[in-house]
């Protein structure tokens, strides 16, 4: 079975810190992807990437920036944490566009 | 960006009953997915119906897909304690690369 990993169940910020969530997935998948999920909002995308160094935008990417030096790992940043980016974060990866995503367990961060 | 609208919002039946929640979107799509999450944990892919199929089946779980009226349904069959969870449908627009865009969710609760 695909495994996506994030490297952090539970996080706890401060304001102003500059934050790294790691996803690592383990079957060679091109796509990653990195949601933040919101009660109420249900999830919205933040970035994406199709291959290795590659990104795109998704529709909410004010405040991050993202990370894919190689093809097994997508790494979400926070510049500069705020308390409006508490929220829960999900990665998922998956084979092909027009197939099922892979999500991982989630990262639910905090930040005060 | 939201797409897909669930409805209901929740729904609570007993074992044994049918469970059916509702995916209504906007654009024309490749395919609609849906995915099932547990409280606090990852997105788990359920099935993905075609934009050229109109109904799937895997195990106790039925999709239909009307183009025409741009709307899902998932239908889950006697319905058990252990399906409790939240139902998404997500759906997968055309030119857009594959990229997901999810509704907000149906949390689903079954009472022994």
């Amino acid at each position: 079975d695909v495994k996506v990993t994030q490297s952090s169940r539970y996080l706890v910020k401060r304001t102003g810190e500059k934050v790294f969530l790691e996803c690592v997935q383990d079957m060679d998948h091109e796509n990653m992807f990195w949601y933040r999920q919101d009660p109420g909002l249900g999830l919205r995308l933040i970035y994406f990437s199709y291959d290795v160094k590659m990104k795109e935008k998704g529709d909410i990417p004010e405040g991050y920036s993202v990370s894919r030096e190689k093809k097994e790992r997508f790494s979400l940043i926070l510049e500069s944490a705020s308390t409006n980016q508490t929220s829960m974060y999900l990665c998922a990866s998956s084979i092909l566009s027009q197939t099922g995503y892979t999500f991982g367990s989630g990262t639910r961060l905090t930040v005060v | 960006s939201q797409q897909g609208e669930e409805d209901p919002q929740a729904l609570s039946i007993q074992e044994g009953e049918n469970a059916t929640m509702n995916c209504s979107y906007k654009t024309s799509i490749n395919n609609l997915q849906w995915y099932r999450q547990n409280s606090g944990r990852g997105l788990v892919h359920l099935i993905l119906i075609r934009s050229n199929e109109r109904e799937k089946h895997s195990g106790r779980l039925r999709v239909t897909l009307d183009t025409s009226k741009k709307s899902s349904s998932l239908l889950i069959t006697a319905s058990r304690a252990a399906d409790t969870a939240s139902y998404f449908c997500a759906t997968d627009e055309w030119n857009q690369g594959g990229k997901l865009i999810f509704g907000q969710g149906t949390e689903l609760s079954v009472k022994p």
